[in-house]
């Protein structure tokens, strides 16, 4: 089964808000990640956060991870209509070479 | 610098006709190798991933195969495709001691 689970599943926002999306996993981690894709491409890799970590922050992004709760937040803050893709949690476990993927939160943004 | 490349980028196959999609990561040794299918508006399911040089693992019962004939060679095949593996299909590499995951532009493959 799958490891990260995004939501929501879609969100609408005006060009200039904020989108926050969620993940939750299942098992531990040594890090997690948060991937962009823009319809029909590859997935693009936006920001890596550790377990020891709570907090990162990207240009516009900022990633927030609680690893009691097994859940990781991504915002984008001051959206623009190129920011509309789908983006995608992914976990790396302890000890292993497999990285799961959530179904995805597609944002849409409209200008 | 490292680039990844997979093809073809699209192709329309009969049901029961095989299948082969291939990739190759160019700048890099030893690269962790990964084959995830997405179905339409959908995440990523993990099918194959590979450590090595015939070192093949696989998460999906299924028929489709994948092989690693050189160390940046990743090959997903099948014998008989069903109406069920049409998909977009993302190959990927991972550098052992890192964590990012390179994708790269995919396949789009529809079975009719």
């Amino acid at each position: 089964s799958q490891q990260g689970e995004e939501d929501p599943q879609a969100l609408s926002i005006q060009e200039g808000e904020n989108a926050t999306m969620n993940c939750s996993y299942k098992t531990s981690i040594n890090n997690l990640q948060w991937y962009r894709q823009n319809s029909g491409r590859g997935l693009v890799h936006l920001i890596l956060i550790r377990s020891n970590e709570r907090e990162k922050h990207s240009g516009r992004l900022r990633v927030t991870l609680d690893t009691s709760k097994k859940s990781s937040s991504l915002l984008i803050t001051a959206s623009r209509a190129a920011d509309t893709a789908s983006y995608f949690c992914a976990t790396f476990g302890t000890g292993g070479f497999k990285t799961i993927f959530g179904a995805g939160t597609r944002l849409f943004v409209k200008a | 610098s490292q680039t990844i490349h997979q093809w073809p980028a699209t192709l329309v196959q009969p049901v029961g006709s095989p299948l082969s999609l291939e990739c190759t990561v160019e700048g890099t040794s030893n690269p962790n190798l990964y084959w995830y299918r997405q179905a339409a508006g959908r995440g990523l399911q993990l099918l194959f991933y590979s450590v090595g040089i015939g070192q093949i693992s696989s998460e999906v019962p299924q028929n489709l195969s994948a092989s690693r004939p050189q160390d940046r060679q990743f090959i997903l095949s099948s014998k008989k495709l069903l109406l069920s593996d049409s998909g977009f299909y993302l190959c990927a590499w991972r550098s052992g001691s890192g964590n990012t995951i390179y994708f790269g532009e995919g396949s789009w493959l529809t079975v009719v």
